[in-house]
This record gives C-alpha cells, structure tokens and sequence, in this order.
C-alpha cells in the first residue's frame, strides 16, 4: 500500500541554524505533499505545501524541495527559532483521486536549543 | 470561521467499556477523515466520508470500530468493546471537497486512553 518515510524522528538544533526533515513517498500518483506542524495539545496545522508541478516553494522561513522521480521531498526551516519547536509531519496524497486520503509519515520532533 | 472542534478532548474508560467520539467539521466541507495517531508512530488513516456517505473505510482497525456521519454534518466514532492497543490520539480532518480545496484541517485530537 502507499507509504510515506520520514527521517529523522527526532532534530536538535542550535537557534539560528537550519533544520531539515526527508521523506520518502511510495505511491507514483502521489501529486499533492502538505506538510504538518503539531504543537503540544494542538492539531496538526498546514503550514506549507506543494504540488508535482513544482520543485520548490518558499514562504518566509520554511522552503520545501520536491524531487518527483526519486519520490523524495524536504523540508527545510533556516532561521529557526524557539517556536519552531514541534512535531513535523510530512504527508502525500492525491487529491484528484476519488479516495483523497493523506498517507502520513511517522513525524519528526524538533528542538531548536537556546 | 469555527475550525474543526473534537470532543471530548480526553477520555480515559476501562478495557470492554464503550466510548464515542464526536467531531463537528468546518462548516460546509464535504469531506471528513478520522486519523488516529499511536504513542510514536505515523498518523494513520482510518475512514474518509464525503458528505453521508463512506467513501473509503479501508484504515478502519476491525469491526469494534463503527463511524457514522448521519446528515452529512458532524460525525462520530465509536469504538465497542474497547482494547488496551485502542489507545491513542484520535484526529478528525476535514476539506472542502474540490481540487482547489485540497487543505484538510484538523481538529485538537480526543486522547483515548483504555486501561
């Protein structure tokens, strides 16, 4: 069945320096790749995007990278700050199918050190 | 806008007990997911409804586990007899139904704990 891999489960990184979180997808119609960020008690939140006809999106801090014939995409945070500190999940669908599910990774806890 | 809303937040029962969870999507949305993420691993899927109807229901663990959508509004999930392994935070999403609605918004979680 589809899968998705995330790697690492867990980051440590000194304030001000980048973050990165990879993962992998299975499923070739996978065309939509959201990203999720959970804070403690809270739901996961959309907090960046992209689709399979683009290879890179920006906004602000957070940059995502999608390679679709290796069937890998990344997150990346430069800046990182205190409240950059959560649960990232990375997850991939296809929207366009009439079954739309996300397939999740196993998520990434990132601490961002003082 | 009210966003996804969950009850209840917690709720802790004993194995072989009954417990219902309750979400109320974003109003308007056709599609409405339940996820359930165990102590440590990925957020799985279990059940996608659109509107009243089951669109796909293959993340559903075994037949303890009942979901219904009645009106096509809000949705519940019950799970009868509960298990010790039933434990986990339990997510409801929805999205508006079209390909430019693609965002699914998620609820806080219900924390499931059976002891």
């Amino acid at each position: 069945g589809e899968n998705v891999e995330q790697h690492p489960s867990t980051l440590s990184v000194q304030e001000g320096d980048s973050a990165v979180i990879k993962c992998t997808y299975s499923d070739s119609a996978s065309n939509y790749f959201p990203w999720y960020k959970q804070e403690l008690g809270k739901g996961p939140q959309l907090i960046i995007d992209i689709r399979s006809n683009v290879g890179e999106k920006k906004d602000q801090r957070i940059a995502v990278t999608l390679n679709k014939t290796a069937k890998h995409f990344s997150l990346h945070i430069t800046e990182t700050q205190p409240e950059d500190s959560a649960v990232y999940f990375c997850a991939a669908a296809d929207p366009y199918s009439s079954a739309s599910k996300i397939i999740f990774g196993s998520g990434t806890r990132l601490s961002i050190r003082p | 806008e009210a966003g996804v809303t969950q009850f209840p937040s917690h709720s802790v029962i004993e194995k072989g007990q009954t417990v219902t969870l309750r979400c109320d999507p974003i109003s308007g949305h056709d599609n409405l997911y339940w996820y359930r993420r165990v102590m440590g691993k990925e957020i799985k899927f279990l059940l996608h409804f659109v509107k009243e109807s089951k669109q796909d229901e293959s993340g559903m663990p075994n037949n303890r586990f009942l979901a219904e959508r009645t009106g096509g509004t809000y949705s519940t999930l019950k799970v009868q007899p509960a298990e010790l392994e039933d434990s986990g935070v339990y997510f409801c999403a929805s999205s508006q139904g079209d390909r430019d609605g693609t965002e699914a918004f998620f609820g806080q979680g219900t924390r499931l704990t059976v002891v």
